[in-house]
């Protein structure tokens, strides 16, 4: 597995409160995603980054902020989180743009919002 | 709007036959297209990268093929075991219109491939 880590793992939380969720990489790769997997809807990007301070919006980005101030770490904020934000959360990293590189995903952190 | 569809929730299928999975794509004709395989409770792993220059690519006993006239991708499992069973998502990328300047790779939501022994 590519050294990816994502914690929590497992979240419950209630409406309203903030939430910070963390990727951390061992690979030094430029690129780290967030994505959200929903049943009938798949992954979803929702930020990712291409470089220390370099983030970019994905499709489904309300709602949530990133950071990333250190090559491998990536943080996703839910600054007042939302039932509808009930998911499992991926992070992601690939060596190059998403074009034309695989993407290493890690292994999940399964948010509940009460 | 861009659409990325695999066209199976749920394949079953006997130890040793071909899976045979199909990826349809409309609105765009990507350069590149992916496909993961997704077990239970962990994320997704990458398999294989096709380009649009490129009609077939295998791996071992994977094989993918890629019709830009169809807009259509199939994946192939040959001598398929249960240990194969798992959803398998294809993915493509989209250009820098559709989501951020880097683009964005958009997921199907899967077919569950499911090996009988």
């Amino acid at each position: 597995d590519a050294g990816i880590t994502q914690s929590p793992r497992h979240k419950v939380t209630e409406t309203g409160t903030p939430v910070t969720l963390r990727c951390h990489q061992t690979e030094n790769h430029r690129y780290m995603y967030w994505y959200r997997q929903d049943p009938g809807h798949g992954l979803r990007l929702i930020h990712y980054s291409y470089g220390v301070k370099d983030t970019d919006k994905g499709e489904v980005s309300d709602g949530y902020s990133v950071s990333r101030s250190k090559t491998e770490d990536f943080l996703l904020t839910l600054e007042s989180a939302t039932s509808s934000q009930t998911s499992v959360y991926f992070c992601a990293i690939s060596e190059s743009g998403p074009f034309n590189s695989p993407l290493h995903f890690g292994n999940g952190t399964r948010l509940t919002v009460t | 709007s861009q659409k990325i569809e695999q066209n199976s929730e749920a394949l079953n299928i006997q130890e040793g036959k071909t899976a045979t999975l199909t990826c349809n794509y409309t609105n765009y004709s990507p350069a590149y297209l992916q496909w993961y395989r997704q077990d239970p409770g962990r994320g997704p792993v990458f398999l294989l990268l096709i380009r649009e220059n490129e009609k077939e690519k295998r791996k071992e006993r994977l094989k993918v093929t890629f019709d830009t006239t169809l807009k259509q991708s199939l994946f192939h499992i040959t001598a398929s075991q249960p240990a194969d069973s798992a959803t398998y998502l294809c993915a493509l990328w989209r250009g820098s219109n559709y989501g951020g300047s880097q683009g964005n790779l958009i997921f199907g939501k899967g077919t569950k491939l499911s090996v009988k022994p």
